[in-house]
Order: C-alpha cells, then sequence, then structure tokens
C-alpha cells in the first residue's frame, strides 16, 4: 500500500512568516499533485509535478518535486491569512494506476 | 464554484439505514471519482467511474455501491450504516481516463452523520 506521510500535521504561524510543508514517501510516484482545502469546500487543485527535481511557482508559493519523486515539498512566502487551510498532497502511482493517494494533510492557520 | 454539485449537503440517520448521495459532474467530464474523506483516515478514494463503466477500485465497503447514469450523474448508496460511516464524502470529476496532467475537480461535499 502506498503511503504519504505528510508533516506537520498543524502549523500556526503569524502574518508575514514563511513556511514549509513536506510531503514524504517511500514510494515512487509518476506525479504528485498539492491541494488546497477550506473548510465545508472540497479541495482544489494547486499544482501537479511531474519531473523529478521539478520546481513550480504560483505567487508565493513554491512547490518542489523530489529527485527520486518520492518525496514534495511546498514553501509559502510571508503568509497571509488567506493562506489558511488544510493542505494535502496526493500521489498518482507509476504503472498506470488511476488510483490517487492522498496524504492526511496539514492544517495551516495564519493569523493576522 | 468547481462546476461539481453534489446533494445533499448534510445528511443524519441513523445506524442500519440506507442513504443516497448524488453527484452531478462539470459539463463535459466523463470521468466521477467518489472520496470519503474523515479525521483519522484523511482523504480516500472509494472508486471511479468513466462514461458509465467502472473504472478503478480503491478502499470501498462491500456495503457500499455506485453507479453512473447515462446522462452522467452519479450516486453512491451507502446500506447498514454503522457509526464509524460518519463522515464527508465528496464526489470529483474530470474530462476523461485520469493521466498525467488531469485535473479533478472536487464538488462541496456531503457530509453524513451516523448516529
Amino acid at each position: 500500500t502506498q503511503l504519504l506521510e505528510q508533516s506537520p500535521q498543524f502549523l500556526s504561524i503569524q502574518e508575514g512568516e514563511n513556511l514549509t510543508v513536506y510531503c514524504n514517501s517511500s514510494s515512487v510516484f509518476s506525479s504528485l499533485q498539492w491541494y488546497r482545502q477550506e473548510p465545508g469546500e472540497g479541495p482544489v487543485l494547486l499544482v501537479t509535478v511531474v519531473t523529478g527535481g521539478e520546481v513550480k511557482k504560483l505567487k508565493r508559493l513554491t512547490f518542489q518535486f523530489g529527485d527520486a519523486r518520492k518525496d514534495s515539498s511546498l514553501h509559502i512566502t510571508a503568509a497571509q491569512p488567506g493562506d489558511t487551510g488544510l493542505y494535502l498532497c496526493a500521489g498518482e502511482s507509476q504503472g498506470g494506476s488511476e488510483k490517487l493517494v492522498f496524504g492526511k494533510g496539514t492544517k495551516l492557520t495564519v493569523n493576522p | 464554484d468547481s462546476g461539481v454539485t453534489q446533494t445533499p449537503k448534510h445528511l443524519i440517520t441513523a445506524t442500519g439505514q440506507r442513504v443516497t448521495l448524488r453527484c452531478s459532474p462539470r459539463s463535459g467530464d466523463l470521468s466521477v471519482y467518489w472520496y470519503q474523506q474523515s479525521l483519522d483516515q484523511g482523504l480516500q478514494f472509494l472508486i471511479q467511474y468513466y462514461n458509465g463503466e467502472e473504472r478503478a477500485k480503491g478502499n470501498i465497503l462491500e456495503r457500499f455501491s455506485a453507479q453512473q447514469f447515462p446522462d452522467l450523474h452519479s450516486e453512491l448508496n451507502l446500506s447498514s450504516l454503522e457509526l464509524g460511516d460518519s463522515a464527508l464524502y465528496f464526489c470529483a470529476s474530470s474530462v476523461g481516463i485520469r493521466g498525467k496532467g488531469e485535473t479533478q475537480y472536487f464538488g462541496p461535499g456531503t457530509r453524513l452523520l451516523v448516529l
């Protein structure tokens, strides 16, 4: 069974601080996605990374896929209260399986 | 708004009962996915349908079943409900069969509470 471990589980910071959340696995994934979920809503896709070592930027968010395609990180610069939410990583396994494996998420709270 | 609709938004029922959750995918999307989200297990893939046919199965219990109709809407049937079935149930849709770069759009979810 493929597992994705996310850390930290909870993170509470002040507006303006930087943070990094991690998504780790012992399995190799063909691609990895990051989602943000707000209370009462479904997850919304932020980014998909496909190539080992790939770095993608989305405004203040920087996503990196590990060289071995087993791990990923999300770095947020100068966090804002609007960044508050549950951040989920999800991996697509190699071999053509159509199942997405999700981590349990990092619950981020950015205080004004 | 993702374009995926789910009804009902909230559902409260008793153990042993049966419920049906409904999902309408985004216009033009042929794939529908069902997920269960609980505090201890996180978001778990249950089942996928593509253009009316079952495509992939995840951790779906035998008490649960789903189908996708010719108009592409989908229903998830949960029977002999147990307390542990209380969770958020999400439907997602995508244009085709999952592959690299394929995006799943999630609905707002149905919150099920089994008492």
